[in-house]
């Protein structure tokens, strides 16, 4: 089964810097999602990433929050930008199999202090 | 009103018994069902699909009934390992690949 891992697994950021975090999975996938996940809470789709071209985002995230890339089927950055501690959450990448059955990376712990 | 709603529990379940929850939806059209388990600090991991005549895997049965707009699961025989938060994974949207949300998840310990 396919495999998505994530960089980095965790940081602590200052307020107004940018992060961005990488997903790689090692098999192709028509689709990639990002979501957050807030303590105690459950997942919220940020966007779906599509390949070579802008992301879909969903109601209440914006582009120039968090620009999203995904220049192949394999791989792509959610930048989280000038960032603010509301930002702290886990941040987790996603491929569809197909079927609509996903799989997750290990998410990104994010800290804004 | 949530789209996806769970009881959040928790469902404290002794060690072989069978526990049984579900998690409710508002959109009628929502085409596609599934029931994921997160462990503590870790990423979710798709448990089963739901299809409409109910699927069974091992301990694990899922059903979907939409007249009442609500899926399933009852797991039998409970292990210590089942310990974990089920999501209720709802896609509610029909255009393109759909959007996926997700419940808050119910609470389930396993006690020995």
């Amino acid at each position: 089964s396919a495999v998505i891992s994530q960089k980095p697994s965790r940081d602590i950021c200052q307020r107004g810097t940018s992060l961005t975090i990488q997903c790689q999975v090692d098999s192709q996938v028509t689709m990639m999602f990002w979501y957050r996940q807030q303590p105690g809470q459950s997942l919220t789709l940020i966007a779906t990433a599509n390949q070579g071209s802008e992301a879909t985002y969903e109601s209440g995230f914006v582009i120039d929050k968090f620009p999203i890339s995904r220049p192949n089927l394999t791989f792509s950055t959610l930048t989280v930008s000038n960032m603010s501690p509301e930002d702290s959450s886990i941040y987790l990448c996603s491929g569809d199999r197909g079927r609509g059955e996903q799989f997750f990376g290990p998410g990104t712990r994010l800290t804004v202090l | 009103r949530k789209e996806v709603e769970q009881d959040p529990g928790p469902f404290n379940v002794p060690e072989g018994a069978t526990v049984a929850f579900n998690c409710t939806y508002s959109n009628s059209a929502s085409q596609s069902f599934f029931w994921y388990r997160q462990d503590c600090r870790k990423e979710p991991k798709l448990l089963m699909s739901v299809y409409s005549s109910g699927n069974e895997d091992g301990r694990f049965t899922a059903q979907l009934n939409r007249a009442s707009q609500y899926i399933s699961l009852l797991i039998r025989d409970s292990k210590l390992s089942d310990s974990a938060t089920y999501l209720c994974v709802v896609n509610t949207r029909t255009d393109s690949w759909g959007k996926f949300q997700f419940g808050a998840g119910t609470q389930v310990v396993v006690t020995p």
